[in-house]
């Protein structure tokens, strides 16, 4: 069988190391999903976003992973860099919505 | 830089008195949000314009809380009658609503503390 990633509150990574951040979603209808990084006081910062049609996508040193069967999204981070350690949202977009819902964030922190 | 502005970035009041935030959107975007973000928890919707008209309203957002976008570009967001529970972060984000995505960007947010 197919194992569903865990949210975790936290998570600590060496630098260098790749990370990988999981997020469930909650609505079936949601068909697009984006995650956010928030540096302590600033605003969320757009990472990649990806769209229920996809399974997918690659950006710069990150790739966004969709799982609808089972409602799974994960982030991954190649080779974590301290300048990554941060806040990470997921958040979802139900069809013909406008808002976003966000989850409830995970921390990383990354080692030297 | 052309990102989303907001103004102030922090606010202390003392319970009962009235606030009022600007936020500038990122030039052309026809749509703006409005979040509230509490310590440790991601960003929660409040309300939502296309151009100037107001289109959703959160069940958060009490008659206490006023939001206008006039000509379509800046939004304010009021706060009448604070209350130490409105201490938060208060975020603004802006989108086009055309053949793309519709992404939100945030901007820096407006930290407020009810005394």
């Amino acid at each position: 069988g197919e194992s569903v990633g865990l949210h975790l509150p936290t998570l600590s990574v060496q630098e260098g190391d790749n990370s990988i951040i999981n997020c469930a979603y909650s609505n079936s209808a949601s068909d697009y999903f984006i995650w956010y990084k928030q540096e302590s006081g600033k605003g969320p910062q757009f990472i990649i976003d990806i769209r229920s049609n996809m399974d997918k996508r690659q950006g710069q040193r990150v790739t966004v992973l969709l799982n609808k069967t089972v409602k799974h999204l994960s982030l991954q981070i190649a080779a974590t860099q301290p300048g990554d350690s941060a806040v990470y949202f997921c958040a979802e977009r139900g069809g013909g919505d406008y808002k976003l819902s966000f989850g409830a964030g995970t921390t990383v922190t990354v080692r030297a | 830089d052309t990102g989303v502005s907001q103004d102030p970035r922090h606010k202390i009041t003392k319970r009962g008195q009235n606030v009022t935030f600007r936020c500038d959107p990122i030039s052309e975007h026809n749509r703006l949000y409005w979040y509230r973000q509490t310590l440790g928890q991601g960003p929660e919707f409040l309300t939502y314009f296309q151009n100037e008209a107001q289109l959703e309203k959160s069940r958060l957002l009490s008659d206490r809380f006023s939001a206008e976008r006039p000509k379509g570009s800046f939004s304010t967001l009021e706060i009448q009658r604070t209350e130490q529970g409105d201490s938060a972060m208060y975020l603004c984000a802006s989108s086009f609503a055309g053949k793309g995505t519709d992404t939100q960007y945030f901007g820096p947010g407006t930290r407020l503390t009810v005394l």
